[in-house]
């Protein structure tokens, strides 16, 4: 069964360090989303991405974010310059289109020091 | 504004009981979707149902069952006769058809602890 995959699991920097976390959605999908989840809190809505572009983002996503589909494959999120609340773990999800079932990829825990 | 609350921050049952986990929305759009998604200890995101705005049927897939009632915006879960593996963090989510980007708006989340 086709499913969503993220790398690194887990990733440990210093504050002001720029991350990429990678993420590769399910092939024929085309929606694509981050969300993150500080530990012991509710999922957040990161930012949608479709069609090469940004769909949608929250007031998280500030310019410390960015998105990218560098490829056919991959979808990654950057995060320029590591705050420590930027700790938590990130999702990946796709969906075929923005009604359908998103289908998340098993995460990536980020701390930062 | 679109918001979903899941009061029961967290339940407690002991094996073989039935349990029923609330969600209640807030939305301006008349059509939307509505999920369920479970967050076991490991800690992925396992989607359970998916629910739009004009099925109000109510669906059971074996021992899950789910309550749809748009007159109070409640998507309620029922799992009927539980078990130790059910034990997770299960979080209700609304998404908005307007837009259409597919933006999922998450409860706070229900832990559900079954005891042998």
């Amino acid at each position: 069964e086709p499913e969503v995959t993220q790398t690194p699991s887990h990733q440990v920097t210093q504050m002001g360090q720029e991350v990429i976390l990678r993420c590769v959605p399910i092939s024929n999908h085309l929606y694509f989303y981050w969300y993150r989840q500080i530990l012991g809190q509710k999922v957040e809505f990161l930012v949608s991405f479709y069609n090469n572009e940004i769909s949608e983002k929250s007031e998280i996503f500030d310019d410390q974010f960015s998105v990218e589909r560098p490829d056919g494959s991959n979808f990654t999120l950057k995060i320029r310059s590591t705050k420590l609340e930027d700790s938590a773990m990130y999702f990946c999800a796709s969906s075929e289109s923005g009604a359908e079932t998103q289908y998340f990829g098993p995460g990536t825990r980020l701390l930062v020091l | 504004a679109q918001k979903v609350t899941q009061a029961q921050t967290e339940i407690s049952v002991v094996e073989k009981e039935d349990v029923t986990l609330d969600c209640v929305y807030e939305t301006r759009d008349t059509t939307y979707y509505l999920f369920w998604y479970k967050q076991p200890p490991s800690g992925e995101l396992v989607f359970l149902i998916r629910r739009n705005s004009f099925d109000e049927q109510n669906e059971i897939s074996g021992r899950y069952s789910w309550n749809f009632q748009k007159s109070t915006s409640s998507f309620n879960f029922t799992i009927t006769a539980s078990q130790v593996v059910d034990s997770a963090v299960y979080f209700c989510a609304l998404s908005e058809a307007m837009g259409n980007t597919g933006k999922l708006i998450f409860g706070q989340g229900t832990t559900l602890q079954v005891k042998p």
